[in-house]
């Protein structure tokens, strides 16, 4: 079946501007993350989501940052104000989340995002 | 507190020779480990965790709660194992990575 798909696949904006990120997750997947890797670095954790519970957030760098979830499909990251430090790119991941710990998270192709 | 390190940031060796990417991890509970990879332009996948105690493509990985490390190794390399590496440890859902390590095998 379809994978994580996100869109735009790259994304090249200039500074002070707002940007909307898309993922969509597999289907029946009730957990979805959002991750951020900045050249040469590791992934970042930014924000999770889970069924109807309240997303945790503790991962979001500023309050420039924010995410929202549609039930239990797409997600939208929204940067606002981008600043060049804010270039990278921006993974999601989604699981089954059947309350085990170890649930596989399986990865979208990323959004490549450069600020100007 | 979590953190993963993965000390080696490049990591080259000929095809053949044995592999050893290292990670070490700082958690107060019990740690569930992972290992994931991310071939030349393919999205980063799952290659194993520790709790299975399986073999991925010749690749095995022991959970070393003494030393607080949990090194991914195979005997033999092979050219397609070139690829991006991540550890990575999971507490209350949240996956912490380590910085990677890129693995280059030489013909």
């Amino acid at each position: 079946g379809a994978g994580v798909s996100q869109s735009p696949s790259n994304k090249v904006t200039e500074k002070g501007k707002d940007v909307e990120l898309r993922c969509d997750p597999i289907s029946g997947h009730t957990a979805l993350y959002w991750y951020r890797q900045r050249l040469g670095q590791g992934l970042e954790f930014l924000i999770y989501f889970q069924g109807n519970s309240a997303p945790d957030k503790s991962g979001l760098p500023s309050d420039r940052f924010s995410a929202e979830r549609t039930g239990e499909s797409v997600s939208t990251l929204t940067i606002q104000r981008t600043q060049q430090e804010d270039s990278a790119v921006y993974l999601c991941a989604s699981s089954e989340d059947r309350g085990l710990v170890s649930d596989t998270q399986y990865f979208g192709p990323g959004t490549r995002l450069t600020v100007l | 507190a979590q953190r993963v390190t993965q000390p080696e940031k490049l990591l080259s060796v000929f095809k053949g020779a044995p592999v050893e990417l290292k990670c070490n991890y700082s958690y107060s509970g019990s740690p569930e480990l992972f290992w994931y990879v991310q071939y030349s332009r393919q999205r980063l996948q799952l290659l194993l965790r520790h709790i299975s105690r399986e073999s991925i493509k010749g690749f095995t990985a022991d959970l070393n709660k003494g030393e607080t490390s949990f090194h991914l190794k195979k005997p033999f390399a092979q050219e397609e194992d070139s690829a991006m590496y991540y550890c990575a440890l999971q507490g209350a859902q949240k996956l912490v990575f380590g910085q990677g390590t890129r693995l280059t095998i030489n013909p």
